[in-house]
């Protein structure tokens, strides 16, 4: 089966920077996705990574290990629309569907 | 480009009562289609994936149905609604790998 850890809460101060961490166990892994949810509101794709290594996008960065079953997400100069939820996901070979993680609530404060 | 609709964006529905959700995705064909649900604070639960017209895939047994009557239609419905399947209800389409999402519509069973 598929397992997706990562913490629940966080939080951080405006203009810091902050590291979310997952890891998963799956078998055919085909992707490690992160998405951005604001309370109320759709998840946002974010980035994806299927080879090891950091991918960068402005603010936001993300990693994988596919050795180590483990990602984390990046988030520089931090603004206080960054409060949000971000979710962890990972796609299989084996299915056509992505399993999330619970999500990690994170607060940035003034 | 392609975009999803979702629609209704609130609903509130009485115990008992049928459901019909519906889901369509413009700018794109054969894409495969989901319908997530998102408890209040917890993570995103697969409920259905399609592939194909009539195909379609229940990951959770429960009291609802999904249905893909055209290609890009996706309708999640139910005959007598629980309490417990008040929720956040997500729509949602991929083409390659990365997973899109409707707005979403907030389900209240009363």
């Amino acid at each position: 089966g598929q397992n997706i850890d990562q913490p629940t809460e966080m939080t951080a101060t405006e203009g810091a920077i902050v590291q979310i961490n997952c890891t998963y166990q799956t078998s055919g892994f085909n992707g490690l996705f992160w998405y951005q949810q604001h309370a109320g509101e759709a998840p946002t794709f974010l980035s994806y990574n299927v080879l090891d290594g950091l991918e960068e996008k402005g603010r936001f960065s993300s990693f994988l290990s596919r050795s180590k079953g483990y990602s984390y997400l990046l988030l520089k100069e931090l603004q206080m629309k960054d409060s949000a939820s971000y979710l962890c996901a990972v796609g299989s070979y084996n299915t056509d569907k992505l399993i999330f993680g619970t999500g990690t609530r994170l607060q940035v404060f003034p | 480009s392609q975009t999803i609709h979702q629609w209704p964006a609130t609903l509130v529905q009485p115990v008992g009562s049928p459901l019909s959700l519906e889901c369509t995705v413009e700018g794109t064909s054969n894409p495969n289609l989901y319908w997530y649900r998102q408890a209040a604070g917890r993570g995103l639960q697969l409920l259905f994936y399609s592939v194909g017209i009539g195909q379609i895939s229940s990951e959770v047994p429960q009291n609802l149905s999904a249905s893909r009557p055209q290609d890009r239609q996706f309708i999640l419905s139910s005959k007598k609604l629980l309490l417990s399947d008040s929720g956040f209800y997500l729509c949602a389409w991929s083409r390659t790998d990365v997973v899109y999402f409707g707005a979403g519509t907030r389900l209240s069973v009363l």
